[in-house]
């Protein structure tokens, strides 16, 4: 069956200007994650959907990230002025109900100049 | 402050050995701990979860431990083979049903 879908898989970009990143998770799956992931570095935690609650932002690391998450579906996760520090890979995960496992997508390798 | 340390450095194993991994963690009190494998260019893949009124679990060649008075899981694979070899994570059940990763330990199985 389908996974958890991300694109694009690869995105260069120069300091300055703003991406946005797309997340298509497990259809039913109400429960949305993003993460960032800086080389050879653990899972940083970046922001959590579920359902029709509010979002949990609070490891947004500033405010230049922003994420949404249409019709309780697709998610884009937005970076705006990009900066080198953002250089990182972009994981998205999802899980049915907030229940315990979390399935992942292939992740956005984001590259900023 | 709350912290999960797994070993930064590369576990490098004879191919037939069993590879022990550790996940230690500070100021949490998980209601489970999860481990899942990373491939290079790829996202985590959920192996296993234990939960807090658990001392061990098993998956085929997996084992894992959670000794909450240790703050410690232990993961372990038994017969060992390079196509064992990635990173493998550990991550805790926090608040509001999110997960807290650790750095993940690479693992190495020579033939």
């Amino acid at each position: 069956g389908a996974g958890v879908s991300q694109s694009p898989s690869n995105k260069v970009t120069e300091k300055g200007k703003d991406v946005e990143l797309r997340c298509d998770p497990i259809s039913g799956h109400t429960a949305l994650y993003w993460y960032r992931q800086s080389l050879g570095q653990g899972l940083e935690f970046l922001i959590y959907f579920q359902g029709n609650s509010a979002p949990d932002k609070s490891g947004l690391p500033s405010d230049r990230f922003s994420a949404e998450r249409t019709g309780g579906s697709v998610s884009t996760l937005t970076i705006q002025r990009t900066q080198q520090e953002d250089s990182a890979v972009y994981l998205c995960a999802s899980s049915p109900q907030g229940g315990e496992t979390q399935y992942f997508g292939p992740g956005t390798r984001l590259l900023v100049l | 402050s709350q912290k999960i340390e797994q070993n930064s450095e590369a576990l490098n194993i004879q191919e037939g050995k069993t590879a022990t991994l550790t996940c230690n963690y500070t100021n949490y009190s998980p209601a489970y701990l999860q481990w899942y494998r990373q491939d290079p260019g790829r996202g985590p893949v959920f192996l296993l979860l234990i939960r807090e009124n658990e001392k061990e679990k098993r998956k085929e060649r997996l084992k894992v431990t959670f000794d909450t008075t240790l703050k410690q899981s232990l993961f372990h694979i038994t017969a060992s083979q390079p196509a064992d070899s990635a990173t493998y994570l550990c991550a805790l059940h926090n608040a509001g049903n999110m997960l807290t990763f650790g750095g993940g330990t690479r693992l190495m199985v020579k033939p």
